[in-house]
């Protein structure tokens, strides 16, 4: 059962525009969440995150948003590169269960010139 | 600096052989390990994390086994692949608790089973 879910497996953006990529998860207690990138052929890496404390974490051109009530999280990569053509994953964890994080199936992202 | 490495990077192997998926982490010690995989459509799966040597648990049921024989090498394996084994592995480390940090993930194990 997929507590972490991706609906839009991809999206297209042109350069210098704003990409948004939207994340819903069903576990309540979920208390902290996390963006991965990752290239072809590569693992992913880590890209932001947000503790349930917070509602906006920003990091350069990267900024999440958590809209606990709503179980729904966002990232905003604002101008976006040609670099950034990636696939990002969602991730999860609930607190008491710590040492596991529960992924979404990922967005593709392209960023055209 | 902590580096991880996990190899083959790709491997085809037919139903009912042996697997053998290997992974170590330099540059610290005790880290948390993982094995995820990556089936096409779908998102990252656990499949089993140590959180120390010999201590392996296991999320999905099915026919692969980890284990840990040293503090810093963490293995992949199964005795009859599947063709529903096929995918990208993905070894990763974590200095502890991931809510108080991220996962490092090795460069990923592309699997296919014919």
């Amino acid at each position: 059962d997929q507590q972490v879910k991706q609906n839009s497996p991809s999206l297209s953006v042109q350069e210098g525009r704003i990409s948004i990529l939207n994340c819903d998860y069903t576990n309540s207690m979920f208390d902290y969440f996390l963006w991965y990138k990752k290239y072809p052929a590569e693992g992913p890496t880590f890209l932001i995150s947000i503790s349930s404390i917070k509602d906006k974490n920003e990091d350069g051109r990267f900024t999440v948003f958590l809209n606990k009530s709503a179980k729904h999280l966002s990232l905003h990569i604002v101008p976006s590169q040609p670099g950034d053509s990636a696939v990002y994953f969602c991730a999860a964890s609930v607190g008491s269960n710590d040492y596991k994080l529960s992924f979404g199936a990922g967005t593709t992202v392209t960023v055209r010139a | 600096s902590q580096t991880i490495h996990q190899w083959p990077a790709t491997l085809v192997q037919p139903v009912g052989s042996p697997l053998s998926l290997e992974c170590t982490v330099e540059g610290t010690s005790n880290p948390n390990l993982y094995w995820y995989r990556q089936a096409a459509g779908r998102g990252l799966q656990l499949l089993f994390y140590s959180v120390g040597i010999g201590q392996i648990s296991s999320e999905v049921p099915q026919n692969l086994s980890a284990s840990r024989p040293q503090d810093r090498q963490f293995i992949l394996s199964s005795k009859k692949l599947l063709l529903s084994d096929s995918g990208f592995y993905l070894c990763a480390w974590s200095w502890g608790r991931v809510d108080t940090g991220e996962l490092f993930f090795g460069e990923g194990s592309r699997l296919t089973v014919l």
